[in-house]
């Protein structure tokens, strides 16, 4: 069982960087990991996933190191609108993959 | 492309009482999950379905919550009879694939709005 650990809560402000690290030790070696963002009022929404080294898109990077143990989505120049839940995932081991989502980090961005 | 559809989006009830949920997913997602998710908390698995046969349940209540996929595409989501605990967000959401079909997991899962439940 793929369990992660984030912290429960960051704060930062509009224009920061903010890096958001989960730790992931029982990672099997076939997992991705993904991340996903929740509003209020809403369901989580996809946002990035990687499986080793380095993944930007337009909207965050992430960094796993080589022993994949951890993970660190950044967020360049935050703003508002960033403000939500942050949820990092794993794929479970074993025959079947269940998305297993553990309380996330929330992260308030202030003016 | 048409996302993750619920409904009702919203409903109250008294306590005893039943509810149903709709879920409609993505076209051509042969996997759908129903989440519960309690203020405050991260969304929870209920039960996931690949196509109409289901993948995993352990954490649905079965004495009073049951879901069924009809035909491998809609699904509908049952309480009965409603606690006050059951007062939380019920998410749908859908990926095109499982992960016994694919070499390496890299399904997206998509979600849709939601449906909130008040037990009174």
């Amino acid at each position: 069982l793929a369990k992660t650990t984030q912290p429960i809560s960051m704060d930062s402000y509009e224009g920061q960087e903010v890096n958001i690290t989960c730790s992931h030790n029982n990672i099997a070696t076939n997992d991705y990991i993904t991340w996903y963002q929740q509003f209020p009022s809403q369901g989580p929404r996809f946002i990035i996933q990687g499986y080793k080294t380095k993944v930007t898109n337009e909207v965050a990077s992430l960094f796993i190191p080589a022993d994949r143990k951890s993970s660190t989505l950044s967020l360049p120049r935050v703003s508002l609108s960033d403000t939500a839940v942050y949820y990092c995932l794993v794929g479970e081991r074993g025959g079947s993959y269940i998305p297993t989502f553990g309380r996330g980090t929330s992260l308030i961005v202030h003016p | 492309e048409a996302g993750v559809a619920q409904s009702p989006r919203y409903k109250i009830i008294e306590k005893r009482q039943s509810v149903a949920f709709w879920c409609n997913p993505i076209s051509g997602h042969a996997t759908l999950y129903w989440y519960q998710q309690i203020l405050g908390q991260g969304p929870k698995l209920l039960i996931q379905f690949q196509n109409n046969g289901v993948v995993d349940d352990s954490q649905l209540p079965k004495d009073r919550f049951s879901a069924e996929r009809l035909k491998g595409v809609d699904s509908t989501l049952k309480i009965q009879p409603a606690k006050l605990e059951d007062s939380a967000v019920y998410l749908c959401a859908s990926s095109l694939a499982h992960r016994d079909t694919t070499p390496l997991w890299g399904n997206t899962i998509y979600f849709g709005e939601g449906s909130w439940l008040t037990v009174v």
